[in-house]
């Protein structure tokens, strides 16, 4: 099993750009989670979605879309680059809420310039 | 609203013992949960407690939890070179999410 995988790895972006991060499981997990991190504030929660076809905002949700049509696959949008969107992306998935663990992907290096 | 909070950086010298601590907000948390992240690498889980426990101990590692105070601590025996990493508390409440924290980077120096 490859377990979370994540493309592309790095992305360097103008302002204005537009691009989508993927996100694929494996493992047949019902939870799909979108993290970004920057330096000393931890990860926080872009967007998640609890099943195929459904999607939830999580902290830091603007400026970001998602899509679930796939269970195996979450994809994350950014509609009109900003330099404030520079950071690592983390995708997880769990196989179900609150008491499972979740899996992280390897994360995604985005620089918007 | 929910909020974990650590300290940023911890370091220790190699063989002794690290106590990296959290704090959190949620008196409904039932999880709480500690990640470890590696240079370049996603989150690994590394050992979870109920929220009805005070202590977990899996090999070097020991979770106490104090459910009066919100504190939660997690000690590594024999801090090894390879423990270096960046160590995120987490709790899990009545909701689909995990709040983490922000993250405790850990210096071993030999």
């Amino acid at each position: 099993n490859a377990g979370v995988t994540q493309t592309p790895k790095f992305r360097v972006l103008k302002t204005g750009q537009s691009m989508t991060l993927l996100c694929a499981q494996d493992m047949n997990h019902e939870y799909m989670y979108w993290y970004r991190q920057d330096p000393g504030m931890g990860l926080r929660l872009i967007h998640y979605s609890v099943g195929e076809g459904t999607t939830a905002k999580g902290e830091v949700p603007d400026g970001y879309n998602v899509s679930r049509l796939k269970k195996q696959n979450f994809l994350l949008g950014l509609e009109s680059a900003a330099p404030s969107q520079t950071s690592v992306y983390f995708c997880a998935s769990s196989r179900a809420a609150r008491t499972y663990e979740q899996y992280f992907g390897p994360g995604t290096r985005l620089t918007v310039t | 609203g929910e909020d974990v909070e650590q300290s940023l950086f911890l370091s220790v010298r190699e063989g002794d013992s690290s106590v990296i601590n959290c704090t959190y907000t949620d008196s409904s948390s039932t999880y709480l949960y500690w990640y470890k992240q590696e240079p370049g690498a996603g989150l690994q889980l590394l050992t979870y407690i109920f929220s009805n426990m005070d202590m977990k101990q899996d090999q070097r590692l020991t979770v106490l939890l104090n459910k009066k105070d919100k504190h939660l601590s997690l000690r590594i025996a024999d801090t090894q070179t390879g423990d270096s990493a960046i160590y995120f508390c987490a709790e899990g409440g009545e909701t689909d999410k995990l709040i983490f924290g922000t993250g405790t980077r850990l210096q071993v120096f030999p």
